[in-house]
C-alpha cells in the first residue's frame, strides 16, 4: 500500500553542523508534506510544510526540498544545536481529500553532540 | 502560546476495561483529531471530527473506539474494551481550519493495558 518512510533511523552530528533528514514517499496523489519535531516526552510540532507545486521552502534554520521526480524530502537544519535533538517526521496528505490525515514517516532520531 | 492539553497524562488498565481520554483543543479551532503512536512506532491516524461528527476514520478505529464532543471545550476518546494492543501514546490535535494549515498536537495520553 502507499507509505511514507525514512532512510535512517538515527543521525548523529557535531554541535554547529548541518543535519539533513530524508524522507522517501510513495502516495504520488499527495501534494501537501509537513515536517514534525516530537522532543521525549511531547507531541509533533510543526517546523515547516511544503506544497506538491513547490521545490524547495525555508524557515528560520530550516529548508525543506520536495523531489517530486523521486518521490523525496528532505529537511535540512543550519547549524544544529543541542535543542535541535529529537525525532523528526515527515508527514504527507492529500488537500482535495480535506487535508484532515496525515500519514507520518518512521521518525528519524538527531542526536547532537557538543 | 494557545496548546492543546491532554488528560490523563498516563493510565494504566485492565485488558476489558473501558477508558475515556480528555483533550481540551485550543479554543477557536473547528477540526479535531486522534492519532495514536505504538512505543518505537508511526504516528497513525485514528479519527477526524467536524461540525459535531466523524469526518474520516482509519481501520484502527472499530467500534471499540468511539469520539464525543459533549461540551464547548471537551473532546474524547473512548475505547470500550482495552485490548493489549490499544497500548499506546495518544495524540489529541487541533486545527483552525481544513487542507493546508497546521494541526497542534497535544503532549498525548500513554495508556497501559495489562
Amino acid at each position: 500500500g502507499e507509505s511514507v518512510g525514512l532512510h535512517l533511523p538515527t543521525l548523529s552530528v557535531q554541535e554547529g553542523d548541518n543535519s539533513i533528514i530524508n524522507c522517501a514517499y510513495s502516495n504520488s496523489a499527495s501534494d501537501y508534506f509537513i515536517w514534525y519535531k516530537q522532543e521525549s516526552g511531547k507531541g509533533p510540532q510543526f517546523i515547516i510544510d511544503i506544497r506538491s507545486n513547490m521545490d524547495k521552502r525555508q524557515g528560520q534554520r530550516v529548508t525543506v526540498l520536495l523531489n517530486k521526480t523521486v518521490k523525496h524530502l528532505s529537511l535540512q537544519i543550519a547549524a544544529t544545536q543541542p535543542g535541535d535533538s529529537a525525532v523528526y517526521f515527515c508527514a504527507e496528505t492529500i488537500l482535495t481529500g480535506g487535508g484532515n490525515k496525515l500519514t507520518f514517516g518512521t521518525g528519524t532520531q538527531l542526536k547532537v553532540e557538543l | 502560546e494557545p496548546e492543546v492539553t491532554q488528560t490523563p497524562s498516563h493510565q494504566v488498565t485492565q485488558m476489558g476495561q473501558e477508558v475515556i481520554l480528555r483533550c481540551v483543543p485550543i479554543s477557536n479551532h473547528l477540526y479535531f483529531y486522534w492519532y495514536r503512536q505504538i512505543l518505537g512506532q508511526k504516528v497513525e491516524f485514528l479519527v477526524s471530527f467536524y461540525n459535531n461528527e466523524i469526518s474520516e476514520k482509519s481501520e484502527i478505529f472499530d467500534d471499540q473506539f468511539s469520539v464525543e464532543r459533549p461540551d464547548g471545550s471537551n473532546f474524547t476518546l473512548k475505547i470500550r474494551s482495552t485490548k493489549l494492543e490499544d497500548s499506546a501514546m495518544y495524540f489529541c490535535a487541533s486545527s483552525q481550519y481544513s487542507g493546508a494549515n497546521v494541526l497542534t498536537f497535544g503532549a498525548g495520553s500513554r495508556l497501559t493495558v495489562l
